[in-house]
């Protein structure tokens, strides 16, 4: 299973733009990068995925690298509500043996202030 | 709304008592996993399942046990509850690729 390397916590100012960068270096090809965030005492929630091309979806932008060995994830215009814990996740996207286990990281605790 | 209901949503139980908490879907997904989330360790994989009767192990397994019998629902089960299994439990399915949380049930084992 591919390991990621997040920043443990990001501040950022509200209005602003918010860069969480991750870094997953022993990706595996057919793994896609998941990002989630968990905002205080709730489920985690999905955000956006991608494999190798830039994604956008109405929270978020997804870059990722070439080579595919790291990953950032773009909130444009970051309000108080996006304070939240964010985890950067490879996950196969098709069946195979490592498929089912789905482990999360420590993740980036994002601040966003006033 | 992926239509995952947990239950219980609080429980206060004593140590060596067994307790059951159960997740139940309503779409008919294969994958389904259990959570538990602890100050200063983030989600930990307790266990996950691919199918009815069809479970596996996550990354701290040890003193929980599964079960699958049908689709909707996923039970996770402390035989004998320990005050280090007081946490936060939450139960995931996974649809086209993406994790649906369920709204967690908080455990406290005195």
């Amino acid at each position: 299973d591919a390991k990621t390397t997040q920043p443990t916590s990001m501040d950022c100012a509200e209005g602003r733009a918010a860069n969480l960068p991750c870094n997953h270096s022993t990706i595996s090809g057919n793994e896609y990068v998941y990002w989630y965030r968990q905002i205080h005492s709730q489920g985690p929630q999905y955000i956006i995925h991608g494999l190798k091309n830039n994604e956008t979806n109405e929270m978020a932008s997804l870059i990722i690298t070439e080579d595919r060995k790291s990953s950032t994830l773009i909130l444009p215009h970051a309000t108080l509500r996006d304070t939240a814990v964010y985890y950067c996740i490879p996950q196969p996207n098709a069946g195979g043996t490592s498929y089912g286990k789905l482990t999360f990281g420590q993740g980036t605790i994002l601040t966003v202030h006033p | 709304d992926a239509g995952i209901t947990q239950s219980p949503r609080h429980k206060v139980t004593e140590t060596g008592t067994p307790v059951t908490l159960r997740c139940h879907q309503t779409e008919n997904h294969r994958y389904m996993y259990w959570y538990r989330q602890d100050p200063g360790h983030g989600l930990r994989l307790i266990h996950y399942s691919y199918g009815v009767k069809d479970t596996d192990k996550g990354e701290v397994s040890d003193g929980y046990s599964v079960s699958r019998s049908k689709t909707e629902d996923f039970l996770l089960t402390l035989e004998s509850a320990t005050s280090s299994q007081t946490s936060v439990y939450f139960c995931a399915i996974r649809r086209a690729g993406e994790l649906f949380f369920g709204e967690g049930s908080r455990l406290t084992v005195l």
